[in-house]
C-alpha cells in the first residue's frame, strides 16, 4: 500500500469548512483513497473513499487531483463533534484482504 | 443494526498472564480484523479472519493469535503478557463481498493494561 503524508495538526473554526490535505505521490492506478477518523477513545470511523472522481456523501467531500498524487477531505460545516484524528489511507480494496495501514493522521481541532 | 461489539471493554492483567478478547461483528459481516493502538506505534494491523481462515497477518510475535468461529465471531489471545502489550485493541468487521464498498466498521475497543 502506498504511503501517505498528512500535516500532524490543524485548527478550524466552528461552522467553517475544514480542508484536510493528504499527499500520496506513489499511489498506483488501482489504489483507492480512503478516509477514516477517530474521535477520542473510540474506534475509527469510515468517512469516504474514492478512486479518481470527486466524491460526496452526508459526512464529507473528497477531492482527488487529476494526477491522483494528492487529495483533500472537506468537512463543509465543521462542528465541535468533528474534533478527531483524521487518517488518509490508500489501498487496493481486495475482497477478503482488509488490512488498513494507518499513518499518524491529522489531529483536527474545531474551535468555538 | 447493532454495531461491532467487543468484550470486555477494560482489562487489567499482570506480566506473564494470558488474555482473550472477544469481538462480535455486525450481523452478516464475514471479515473480522484486529488492530493494536498504542501512543508510540499508533494503529497497527494484527490479523484478519474471513470465513474462519486467517487471511492476513501483521508483524507481531507468535504470542498474538486469533481465531474466528462459524458465526463470524472472533477472539484474539495474547499469551505471556508483557508491559508493552498495554494498548487499545480494536476489532473491525466488513461485509467483504464487494471489493470497492467493503469499508470496515470498528468496535469501541478493549483497553488492556498490563502491570
Amino acid at each position: 500500500d502506498a504511503k501517505t503524508t498528512q500535516p500532524p495538526s490543524m485548527d478550524c473554526a466552528e461552522g467553517r469548512a475544514a480542508n484536510l490535505p493528504c499527499n500520496h505521490s506513489t499511489i498506483s492506478g488501482n489504489e483507492y483513497v480512503y478516509w477514516y477518523r477517530q474521535i477520542h477513545s473510540q474506534g475509527p470511523q469510515y468517512i469516504i473513499h474514492g478512486l479518481k472522481n470527486n466524491e460526496t456523501n452526508e459526512m464529507a467531500s473528497l477531492i482527488i487531483t487529476e494526477d491522483r498524487k494528492s487529495s483533500t477531505l472537506i468537512l463543509p460545516h465543521a462542528t465541535l463533534r468533528d474534533t478527531a484524528v483524521y487518517y488518509c489511507i490508500v489501498r487496493v480494496p481486495i475482497q477478503g484482504a482488509q488490512k488498513l495501514v494507518f499513518g499518524q493522521g491529522t489531529r483536527l481541532t474545531i474551535n468555538p | 443494526k447493532a454495531g461491532v461489539t467487543q468484550t470486555p471493554r477494560y482489562l487489567i492483567k499482570t506480566r506473564g498472564q494470558q488474555v482473550t478478547l472477544s469481538c462480535s461483528p455486525i450481523s452478516g459481516h464475514r471479515s473480522v480484523s484486529w488492530y493494536q493502538q498504542t501512543p508510540g506505534q499508533g494503529l497497527q494491523f494484527l490479523f484478519e479472519y474471513f470465513s474462519e481462515t486467517q487471511r492476513n497477518k501483521g508483524n507481531f510475535p507468535g504470542r498474538f493469535s486469533g481465531r474466528q468461529f462459524s458465526n463470524s465471531r472472533s477472539e484474539m489471545n495474547v499469551s505471556t503478557l508483557e508491559l508493552g502489550d498495554s494498548a487499545l485493541y480494536l476489532c473491525a468487521s466488513s461485509f467483504a463481498t464487494s471489493g470497492i464498498y467493503n469499508e470496515q466498521f470498528f468496535g469501541p475497543g478493549t483497553r488492556l493494561t498490563v502491570l
